[in-house]
Formats: structure tokens, sequence, C-alpha cells
């Protein structure tokens, strides 16, 4: 699987939008972008995921760019309940279908 | 439905004892995942079965024995604990296709002393 690159941690003001950057240069053709989150001790939760088309669901907005070399997840009004660490991932959907995890941004929503 | 759903939540031993971290999952899922996370890092898959009746090595599986006791239920067992074992383990379940990712337990916290 490709390795991510992430911001470790970023500020964001409730309401604001919050933008999470991840490059993933080395990115092969079959490779999805994943999103988790971990709120606090809590096991992972599964964002959004997507291949080369912008997603949107009811927790977030993916962007990847055209050369698909980064992608930006998108949190549209942040909340004190979004501080979390953040996980970008990439990997083939019918690979040997395990999901290996960086260490993520920790993105700290304040008042 | 309940997901994912692991036993016990919390858990001290002393070095050298063994014990079995149990997990069940009702979602009719193939695969199954048991993952490590020490203070402030991120998670390390330790050993994974992608069907009934397989199991694989992860990324840090030494210490560890697991097994698939059928489509539900997959256990981790430590054979002699040890310190270096402390840590929240996490196991997780998925379908293929993936179209939804992973569901992930709520974790046991293991200290061993």
């Amino acid at each position: 699987d490709a390795k991510t690159t992430q911001p470790p941690s970023m500020d964001c003001a409730e309401g604001r939008a919050a933008n999470l950057p991840c490059n993933h240069s080395t990115i092969s053709g079959n490779e999805y972008v994943y999103w988790y989150r971990q709120i606090h001790s809590q096991g992972p939760q599964y964002i959004i995921h997507g291949l080369k088309n912008n997603e949107t669901n009811e927790m977030a907005s993916l962007i990847i760019t055209e050369d698909r070399k980064s992608s930006t997840l998108i949190l549209p009004h942040a909340t004190l309940r979004d501080t979390a660490v953040y996980y970008c991932i990439v990997r083939a959907l019918y690979n040997t279908d395990k999901l290996i995890f960086g260490t993520g941004t920790r993105l700290q929503v304040f008042p | 439905n309940a997901g994912v759903t692991q036993t016990p939540k919390f858990q001290v031993l002393k070095t050298g004892q063994s014990m079995t971290l149990q997990c069940a999952q009702d979602m009719n899922h193939n695969s199954m995942y048991w993952y490590r996370q020490d203070p402030g890092m991120g998670l390390r898959l330790i050993y994974y079965s992608a069907s009934e009746g397989t199991t694989d090595k992860g990324e840090v599986p030494n210490g560890y024995n697991v097994s698939r006791l059928n489509k539900r239920e997959f256990s981790l067992r430590l054979e002699s604990a040890a310190p270096s074992q402390t840590s929240v383990y996490f196991c997780a379940s998925s379908s293929e296709p993936m179209g939804y990712g992973y569901t992930f337990g709520s974790g046991t916290r293991l200290t061993v002393v």
C-alpha cells in the first residue's frame, strides 16, 4: 500500500470549515483514499472514501486532486465533537484487505 | 445491531500470565482484525483473518496468537504477558467489497505489571 503524509496537528474554530490535507504521491491507479477518525480513546470510525471523483456524505467531503497525489477532507462546519485524530489511508479495494494506519492529524476544534 | 463487541474492556495482568481477548461481530463480515495502539501512536496490525479458517500475521505478531473460531468470533491470546504488551487492543471487521470500511470495537485496555 502507498504511504501517506499528514500534518501532525491542526486547529479550527467551531463553526468554520476544517480542511485536512493528505499527500499520497505514490498512489496506484487501483488504490482508494480512505479517511477514518478516532475520538479520544474510542475505536476508529470510518468517515469517507474515494477513488478519483470528489465524494460527499453526511459527515464530510473528500476532494481528490486530478493527479490523485493528494486529497483534502473537509468538515464543513466543525464542532467541538469533531476534535479527534484523523487518519488518511490508501489501499486497493480488493487487496489483502488490511488497513495500515499512520500517525494521523490531531484536529483541535476550539470555541 | 451491536456491531463489534470486545471483552473485557479493562484488564490488569501480571508478567507471565496468559489471557484471551474476545471479539465478536454480528454483521456477517468475512474479515476480522486485531490492532494495538500504544499511547500517542497510531494503530498497528497484529493479526488478521481474511475469511473463516484463515489467519495471517500483521505488522507486530510476536507474542500473540489468534483463533478464528467461526465467522463471528476472532480471539487474541497472550500466552505469557510482558509489560511491552501494555496497550489498547482494538478488534475490527469488514466485508467485501469494502464499500463502507472497517467497523471497530470499543477496545480493551490491557496493563501488564
